[in-house]
């Protein structure tokens, strides 16, 4: 079944302990990506990723790292998480050769910090 | 002025009506264009394309004006189901593939 996973489903955590959001993706698809979405504001890009070692900031980096060593796999780290994180988090994918292809959510991960 | 915008909600409707979405978004520049939907802060799934020729899946109809940066969708024949949020979302070319959301209306269709 095609899918994108993530993990952590929920999380709560305290300002300053380092964390990493888990995501991987069963479609061999290059682009991945990672928003947040809070209330109001709708889903924004946080990086996305066009290929293995290749990624780009989109609207709101700040505070976030992310890393593309095997196609499949897209974390998100935040080094020192602060509560303005506190939000739910998507991470997508598709392919890259064609803007019109669909991306595929994770189920979304809710974090907490407190 | 925000990248890509839409209408506020929620629309309240009753079963049967006809709804319209509109969005606007402002790089003249973005590539493609799309209506997605979420249920209740689930995983948007892609509810379908958009074209500048329009293009129509049942009840659901998409049209694209690249010369006003406006997308629109149409919703005939409301059902229960339909209730959820729309979110209209622009793929920036340049440089790559930024993703833009608007922030989405919400839909309650009611019997």
């Amino acid at each position: 079944e095609a899918q994108v996973t993530q993990n952590p489903r929920y999380l709560i955590t305290v300002t300053g302990k380092k964390l990493t959001v888990t995501c991987s993706q069963n479609m061999n698809h290059e682009y991945m990506s990672w928003y947040r979405q809070d209330p109001g504001l709708g889903l924004r890009q946080i990086y996305y990723s066009m290929n293995v070692e290749v990624t780009d900031k989109g609207d709101v980096p700040e505070g976030y790292k992310v890393s593309r060593k095997e196609k499949r796999n897209f974390p998100l780290i935040l080094e020192s998480p602060s509560p303005n994180q506190t939000s739910l988090y998507f991470c997508a994918s598709r392919t890259w050769d064609r803007a019109t292809d669909t991306q595929y959510f994770g189920p979304g991960t809710r974090l907490t910090v407190l | 002025r925000k990248e890509v915008e839409q209408d506020p909600g929620p629309f309240n409707v009753p079963e049967g009506a006809t709804v319209a979405f509109n969005c606007t978004y402002s790089n003249s520049a973005s590539q493609s264009f799309f209506w997605y939907r979420q249920d209740c802060r689930k995983e948007p799934k892609l509810l379908m394309s958009v074209y500048s020729s329009g293009n129509e899946d049942g009840r659901f109809t998409a049209q694209l004006n690249r010369a006003s940066q406006y997308i629109s969708l149409l919703i005939r024949d409301s059902k229960l189901s339909d209730s959820a949020t729309y979110l209209c979302v622009v793929i920036e070319g340049t440089g790559g593939f930024k993703t833009i959301f608007g922030a989405g209306t919400r839909l309650f269709v009611k019997a």
